[in-house]
């Protein structure tokens, strides 16, 4: 089946906007994750999701990032009041089961977020 | 928070030759886990290695772990150019979350 896909590939944005982000998870997966790739932090881990609850939302930079996940299926990342610090590539990935420390993940293409 | 090290940052090497990468981490790990990226976006799986296990091989690659150490290798034998792309260590907590390493960049010139 298809893979993990992400839209949009590349958002622009001003400072202040809110932007979403989706992500379709491979169909069947029931464990997602958010992460986050910029130049000066590199990757990083944002929120975990089982099913349609995140028992990990450590990496939750600021309030300002939400995230939902409805029918055990698409997740929509939220980034409210967009910072010029906010831009970065964004990535899911999903995962077949629980999760878990042994399970694959398989990665979308991600989001390119500039914002201005 | 990065888990750890990689070295080296870069690598450019010639068609045919292997290519080495080194990896450092903090905690304790049931598995670490290597992954590559092309151009800067979805990164892919390439393989797994257990705590308990210290050398597997999948293909063209090898990699090693050393726990007492916290150090893991990944070897690609026989390099071509469809290998550049930038490669990363991680480690998973028990709910999946990886936690990468800094990455090396590779460049394999044909």
């Amino acid at each position: 089946g298809a893979g993990v896909s992400q839209s949009p590939s590349n958002k622009v944005t001003e400072k202040g906007k809110d932007v979403e982000l989706r992500c379709d998870p491979i169909s069947g997966h029931t464990a997602l994750y958010w992460y986050r790739q910029s130049l000066g932090q590199g990757l990083e881990f944002l929120i975990y999701f089982q099913g349609n609850s995140a028992p990990d939302k450590s990496g939750l930079p600021s309030d300002r990032f939400s995230a939902e996940r409805t029918g055990g299926s698409v997740s929509t990342l939220t980034i409210q009041r967009t910072q010029q610090e906010d831009s970065a590539v964004y990535l899911c990935a999903s995962s077949l089961a629980r999760g878990g420390s042994q399970e694959t993940q398989y990665f979308g293409p991600g989001t390119r977020l500039l914002v201005l | 928070s990065q888990q750890g090290e990689e070295d080296p940052q870069a690598l450019s090497i010639q068609e045919g030759e292997n290519a080495t990468m080194n990896c450092s981490y903090k905690t304790s790990i049931n598995n670490l886990q290597w992954y590559r990226q092309n151009s800067g976006r979805g990164l892919v799986h390439l393989i797994l290695i257990r705590s308990n296990e210290r050398e597997k091989h999948s293909g063209r690659l090898r990699v090693t772990l050393d726990t007492s150490k916290k150090s893991s290798s990944l070897l690609i034998t026989a390099s071509r150019a469809a290998d550049t792309a930038s490669y990363f260590c991680a480690t998973a907590s028990n709910t999946g979350k990886l936690i990468f390493g800094q990455g090396t960049t590779l460049q394999v010139k044909p």
